[in-house]
């Protein structure tokens, strides 16, 4: 079964600190992963996306990683700001499916001053 | 820029009644979707559609129906509200021949059902 998991479930971090945040995948065939940020009460927005030849790739303090062979990414955001505090949702789409989106639950983060 | 606009931000029904959420997109996109997002379980697509007056089911169609007349618009009804369908409602769009099968979201409706 297609499926996306995430972790930490949430997590709390200063202003100024780094973290990172987890997403494992079960999705076969891959065709690429993206990372959403989604604000409280708003759509989820887009950061990231990669493929499968793809490892890493950054969007300003946003860095996001893919081991396709353990099926494993993570999304590590750099000198944090109180503006990144939202949940942040890995989607995968499977190479099967023209229009199908496998969301995780998402990660909620708090980035308090 | 790509814009998805929701009729609503925040709703609140009775028991009972029918339920218009509308979704305009801009961008002549053909693909349209809605998604319902609850706490703990992430997005699932309740109904997608591919072009004009074309619907296809997803994975929670139960109790919802939708209906495109026209490409930009895109609604989901509820014929009866009932109170597990409180939630918040996300719709998206897409270009029918977007490699990286991108969705662009509107910024959701948070639907209340007393």
């Amino acid at each position: 079964k297609n499926q996306v998991e995430q972790s930490p479930q949430s997590l709390i971090i200063l202003e100024g600190k780094n973290c990172t945040l987890q997403c494992n995948y079960t999705v076969s065939p891959f065709s690429n992963l993206r990372w959403y940020k989604q604000d409280t009460g708003r759509g989820p927005v887009s950061l990231t996306i990669m493929t499968f030849s793809e490892n890493t790739k950054s969007n300003g303090r946003y860095t996001a990683t893919l081991d396709a062979d353990t099926k494993q990414s993570s999304l590590h955001i750099t000198a944090s700001q109180l503006s990144d505090s939202a949940s942040y949702i890995c989607v995968v789409s499977a190479k099967d499916s023209s229009y199908k989106l496998i969301f995780g639950s998402g990660t909620r983060l708090l980035v308090r001053p | 820029d790509v814009k998805v606009t929701q009729s609503s931000r925040y709703l609140v029904k009775r028991t009972g009644e029918k339920v218009f959420l509308e979704c305009v997109q801009d961008m002549d996109h053909e693909n349209m979707f809605w998604y319902r997002q609850d706490p703990g379980l992430g997005l699932r697509l309740i109904y997608f559609s591919y072009d004009v007056k074309m619907k296809e089911k997803g994975d929670i169609p139960e109790g919802y129906s939708v209906s495109r007349e026209k490409k930009e618009r895109f609604s989901l009804i509820l014929e009866s509200a009932s109170t597990n369908q409180t939630s918040m409602y996300l719709c998206a769009s897409r270009v029918l021949s977007s490699s990286y099968n991108e969705q662009f979201f509107g910024p959701g409706t948070r639907l209340t059902v007393l």
